[in-house]
């Protein structure tokens, strides 16, 4: 079935820098969601993407649907603690199921 | 209370036991989830529900029965499991199914002894 390649798997990162992630499929996505999810709790809603091209900001977070509508990605510039946790993409395929990249744990060093 | 809640947050069953998730939203949506997270894995669905019929079951044993008696609350029944179904079971909303973002509840930790 359909996967999502969700890189990287992991990130230690010093407090202050810029974090990259991204996430591809093999077929085109009608949507591209980003979550955060903290030990204990459910994922959080971060950023929903609905149209190729569109470029999204929430605070220092920046996620993209990519042109192709086959990747997105997100960015959180100026890191600090709070942002540890691990990051789950997620997408809608042309037939409404919704896909989850397997997640990127991101470790944040003060 | 908004969002998504679910109850107990933790439970600890033998594989003889009967017990129930539950899950309520306050979010107004009309589509429910259970989906099941194990460690390293990535989301595992198991059951939508639609205004209230289930619209899809994804293989799930028939020792995971759901329950949605409204479009507010869902009931994941669980009766004989085994140890590997130790997971966190997540609860999700959204306005619709198809193209509509799901919110999540905090979950319950599920161990099997």
């Amino acid at each position: 079935g359909q996967q999502l390649n969700q890189s990287p798997q992991s990130m230690f990162i010093q407090e202050g820098e810029d974090v990259s992630m991204n996430c591809t499929s093999s077929s085109i996505f009608n949507t591209w969601l980003w979550y955060k999810q903290d030990p204990g709790e459910g994922p959080v809603l971060l950023i929903a993407l609905y149209k190729a091209g569109e470029l999204t900001s929430n605070g220092r977070l920046t996620a993209q649907f990519g042109i192709t509508r086959k990747d997105s990605f997100l960015n959180i510039s100026a890191s600090i603690p709070s942002d540890v946790g691990i990051y789950f993409c997620a997408g809608h395929e042309a037939g409404g199921k919704l896909i989850f990249g397997q997640g990127t744990e991101l470790s944040v060093k003060p | 209370e908004t969002g998504v809640t679910q109850t107990p947050r933790h439970l600890v069953m033998g594989m003889t036991n009967k017990k129930s998730l539950k899950c309520e939203q306050h979010l107004g949506h009309n589509a429910m989830y259970w989906y099941k997270q194990s460690a390293k894995k990535p989301l595992e669905l198991m059951f939508v529900y639609s205004l209230e019929e289930r619209v899809e079951n994804n293989s799930v044993p028939s020792r995971f029965s759901p329950e949605c008696p409204n479009s507010s609350h869902l009931f994941l029944h669980l009766h004989t499991l085994q140890p590997e179904d130790s997971a966190l079971y997540l609860c999700a909303s959204s306005l619709r199914t198809g193209n509509s973002p799901l919110h999540f509840g905090n979950g319950t930790r599920l161990t099997v002894t």
